[in-house]
């Protein structure tokens, strides 16, 4: 069975820190997926990487997949107020290319 | 695009009666379409996979008499919990795919998900 570990489950940090947040697995994934929810709302897709040893940024935030594929991270610059959600990262895998989900990180920056 | 919508947004409902929540694709054909479930800051649990035309795959530990999931079109999708009762009250989601890459202009294999149904039965 898959699993991908998604830490820290909650993360309270001031407005213009910087921040990480790593999900882990002892899976190899074909290709790795960051979300970002807001409350009583869908996901929204940050970014997919699939190459392993990829970098991606997207404004402040910088993805990177790991050289095995089995772990990736989303760091965060300089957080601001807007930047309050949950995270999720999801891996597919496998022949039935189900998504495996990290358990989310929720996020809060406080101006 | 890709745009998926889901309707009703939010439903409150009696115990015992049973809810439909619609799941649409309206910019795209979705070779398969998932229904999630999730709690307050937690993440997503998938419930099952629906392809068009054929019986939904339901994941462990999901009655499918109790989530009866309908798939007639590869626009739309429906998950109508029956009997509903107050500990089905949660966040239900949907989300579309296609696999490879059919449509040019969107990301190859990519999930897009719905805003999501607030079911709370009392």
């Amino acid at each position: 069975t898959q699993l991908l570990e998604q830490s820290p489950q909650f993360l309270s940090i001031q407005e213009g820190e910087n921040l990480t947040v790593y999900c882990n697995s002892s899976s190899v994934f074909s290709s790795l997926q960051w979300y970002r929810q807001e409350p009583g709302e869908g996901p929204v897709l940050l970014v997919t990487v699939v190459t392993g040893g990829e970098v991606k940024k997207l404004k402040r935030l910088t993805f990177q997949f790991g050289d095995a594929r089995k772990d990736s991270s989303l760091h965060i610059t300089a957080a601001q107020p807007g930047d309050t959600g949950l995270y999720l990262c999801a891996g597919e895998g496998g022949n039935n290319r189900k998504l495996i989900w990290g358990l989310g990180t929720s996020l809060a920056v406080n101006p | 695009g890709a745009v998926v919508s889901q309707h009703p947004s939010w439903v409150i409902c009696k115990s015992g009666t049973s809810v439909k929540i619609e799941c649409r694709s309206l910019d795209f054909q979705a070779t398969t379409m998932f229904w999630y479930r999730q709690f307050p800051k937690q993440s997503l649990m998938l419930m099952a996979t629906s392809n068009e035309g054929s019986k939904a795959t339901y994941e462990q530990g999901v009655e499918k008499d109790k989530f009866l999931i309908n798939h007639a079109s590869l626009t739309l999708s429906t998950l109508t919990v029956t009997s509903a009762h107050p500990e089905d009250s949660s966040f239900y989601i949907c989300s579309a795919r296609v696999y490879g890459n059919t449509y040019r202009w969107m990301g190859a294999d990519t999930q897009y998900f719905g805003p999501g149904t607030r079911l709370t039965v009392l």
